[in-house]
């Protein structure tokens, strides 16, 4: 029971461009969710998160949007560079914190090409 | 730099042999996590500990166990080591635990393959 899905295995952005990486979820008590960035050979990096309180969340380039009533978020990079070039986790928890049992997505693979 | 670090990053062992993965941290975090990822898949929590308190994920099998015998280190051993084991295996640590907002800090993983 995949309770965190990205649909998407892989996204292919040229440069400068917008990526929009969505993920969506079936158990409605999470209610804390995150986006790590992977690099091949390096584990999971933290890249954002959201509390579910709010809808939006901004850090630089990075914006992260929730629709809870959908039971979707997502996530923008923009301009998207071809460093941001990893693959994309999105995860989630319940507690309303970042402590406990993280339960991820599979995964998007995310190509910005120059 | 303050990180997670993860030994060996490849670990080969035998059918039924008994392996122990490592992690150890410098961020002297109390809560310490370790993940299985196989192939294609989302990574998947077996346990944690928050500080010296261990907590079990009700489908992680009997096989794998865990000691963490201070702050710094955290141990994951697998006794008889089954084809179906081979995977990545990834270590992590956050500060607070319940309440805390801190992200999980991740090591960059051991692959173990089993012969």
């Amino acid at each position: 029971d995949q309770q965190v899905k990205q649909n998407s295995p892989s996204l292919s952005v040229q440069e400068g461009r917008i990526s929009i990486l969505n993920c969506d979820y079936t158990n409605s008590m999470f209610d804390y969710f995150l986006w790590y960035k992977k690099y091949p050979a390096e584990g999971p990096t933290f890249l954002i998160s959201i509390s579910s309180i709010k809808d939006k969340n901004e850090d630089g380039r990075f914006t992260v949007f929730l629709n809870k009533s959908a039971k979707h978020l997502s996530l923008h990079i923009v301009p998207s560079q071809p460093g941001d070039s990893a693959v994309y986790f999105c995860a989630a928890l319940t507690g309303g914190t970042s402590y406990g049992k993280l339960t991820f997505g599979q995964g998007t693979i995310l190509t910005v090409h120059p | 730099d303050a990180m997670v670090i993860q030994n060996p990053r490849y670990q080969v062992t035998q059918f039924g042999k008994p392996v122990t993965l490592s992690c150890s941290q410098t961020l002297n975090h109390n809560v310490m996590y370790w993940y299985q990822q196989k192939s294609s898949q989302a990574p998947k929590l077996l346990f944690h500990y928050y500080d010296k308190d261990f907590n079990n994920e009700a489908d992680t099998p009997d096989n794998f166990q865990s000691r963490r015998p201070n702050t710094s280190f955290c141990f994951l051993d697998i006794r008889s080591p089954g084809l179906g084991d081979a995977a990545m295996y990834l270590c992590a640590t956050s500060s607070g635990g319940p309440g805390s907002n801190q992200p999980q800090h991740f090591g960059d993983g051991t692959r173990l393959s089993i012969l």
